[in-house]
């Protein structure tokens, strides 16, 4: 059974920062994985999309990353902003149609 | 371009009573139907699948069903509802497997 993990479970940066979200999942065999934004009370918005023939992805200053191998996937933000203060949820998609979530990263960047 | 509505966006129901929720899909045919929940403290669970017109898959035995009526039109129902229903139900969609899913607004339901 898949397990999906992300730490920190809350992290707070200035504006400006880089930063790093981190997910990392036990069933390597996955189809792809995918990063959301969840605003608070709102419906999860999708990021990036990484197949499991991909490294990684970019959008904007969003850039995700996939290693199958060692389990892991990360969410690099570049020159945060404090409309990026949200929840980062990643997940994983083992059997074509069912995503397994991980608890979330809430993320506040401060003017 | 692809759209999904769900309503009600909130709901309060008396522990007993039924439930419906719905969730249409513009812009696509034929997508895979997706019912997840997140409960505080629980994350977010898949609850439904469906690939088709009355196909449904379970993937938590649950107080809780789904139905397909139409090909973008998905149901989460229940007759009696429990205070463990209590959540924010979020209805997505995909084309084929594997690929991307998009999610609705989600409808908060609290049962008292």
């Amino acid at each position: 059974k898949q397990e999906v993990t992300q730490i920190p479970a809350a992290l707070s940066v200035p504006e400006g920062e880089n930063l790093v979200l981190n997910c990392s999942f036990t069933d390597s065999a996955i189809y792809n994985l995918q990063w959301f934004r969840q605003d608070p009370g709102k419906g999860l918005t999708s990021l990036l999309l990484i197949q499991s023939s991909q490294r990684e992805q970019t959008s904007g200053r969003l850039n995700a990353s996939l290693d199958k191998s060692s389990g892991r996937s990360t969410l690099y933000i570049a020159a945060s902003q404090p409309g990026d203060s949200a929840t980062y949820l990643c997940a994983g998609n083992n059997a074509g149609n069912m995503l397994t979530f991980g608890g979330g990263t809430r993320l506040m960047v401060k003017p | 371009s692809q759209t999904i509505h769900q309503w009600p966006a909130t709901l309060v129901q008396p522990v007993g009573s039924p439930l419906s929720l719905e969730c249409t899909v513009e812009g696509t045919s034929n997508p895979n139907l997706y019912w997840y929940r997140q409960a505080a403290g629980r994350g977010l669970q898949l609850l439904f699948y469906s690939v088709g017109i009355g196909q449904i898959s379970s993937e938590v035995p649950q107080n809780l069903s789904a139905s397909r009526p139409q090909d973008r039109q998905f149901i989460l129902s229940s007759k009696k509802l429990l205070l463990s229903d209590s959540g924010f139900y979020l209805c997505a969609w995909s084309v084929g497997l594997a690929n991307e899913q998009y999610f609705g607004p989600g409808t908060r339901l609290t049962v008292t």
